[in-house]
């Protein structure tokens, strides 16, 4: 079965904060991705790489940075949080070719105060 | 702009009756679909897919219509379980392309 985790389930930053959000898939998998889930807006891609140190702006990348420096591992980060990034987080991995599904981790509930 | 909209926020349905959750689309370069449930503080998870070539795809319960005329795809349910409370969401892409664009989400409820 293929595993997507992520590291906190829950998480609480101040205003300004670095906060960095890190996924681990055992698949090995080229691609993965970095969503956010909000209420009345469903799945946002914020972005996605498909290869080590490749990447790709997703739909919503504004205030988001990324890092892939091994294949299993996906970080997203927020330079300086603010109250307006307080989401699920949710992390994905896939094949390449675009036909394959996508498995996701569980999320993390991030609240920026 | 939402390619991919879903536009009942929420669905209740008797236990052993048919679920139909309904999913619009306006980029008719789509042509891949998919459904995903998520249950609270899990990750979606992948329930069934169908290819732009045929309408109907099928398993066990879960069956995926396509109407590509009318940008329209819905998932049945049948008979529904309180299992399948959960939020549904549909998905599309392009052919080549690694990214899926995700519908608002359906939160079904089955009421027993």
């Amino acid at each position: 079965d293929v595993k997507v985790t992520q590291s906190s389930r829950y998480l609480v930053k101040r205003t300004g904060e670095k906060v960095f959000l890190e996924c681990v898939q055992d698949m090995d998998h080229e691609n993965m991705f970095w969503y956010r889930q909000d209420p009345g807006l469903g799945l946002r891609l914020i972005y996605f790489s498909y290869d080590v140190k490749m990447k790709e702006k997703g739909d919503i990348p504004e205030g988001y940075s990324v890092s892939r420096e091994k294949k299993e591992r996906f970080s997203l980060i927020l330079e300086s949080a603010s109250t307006n990034q307080t989401s699920m987080y949710l992390c994905a991995s896939s094949y390449p070719r675009g036909r394959e599904t996508q498995y996701f981790g569980p999320g993390t509930r991030l609240l920026v105060l | 702009d939402q390619q991919v909209k879903q536009n009942s926020p929420s669905l209740s349905v008797q236990e052993g009756r048919i679920s139909i959750l309904n999913c619009d689309y306006t980029n008719s370069m789509f042509d891949y679909f998919l459904w995903y449930k998520k249950y609270p503080a899990e990750g979606p998870t992948f329930l069934i897919s169908i290819s732009s070539i045929k309408d109907k795809n099928e398993d066990g319960r879960f069956t995926v219509f396509l109407n590509k005329s009318a940008k329209h795809l819905s998932l049945h349910i049948v008979p529904s379980q309180p299992g399948d409370s959960a939020v549904y969401f549909c998905a599309a892409t392009l052919f080549g392309n690694e990214k899926l664009t995700f519908g608002t989400g359906t939160r079904l409820t089955i009421i027993p």
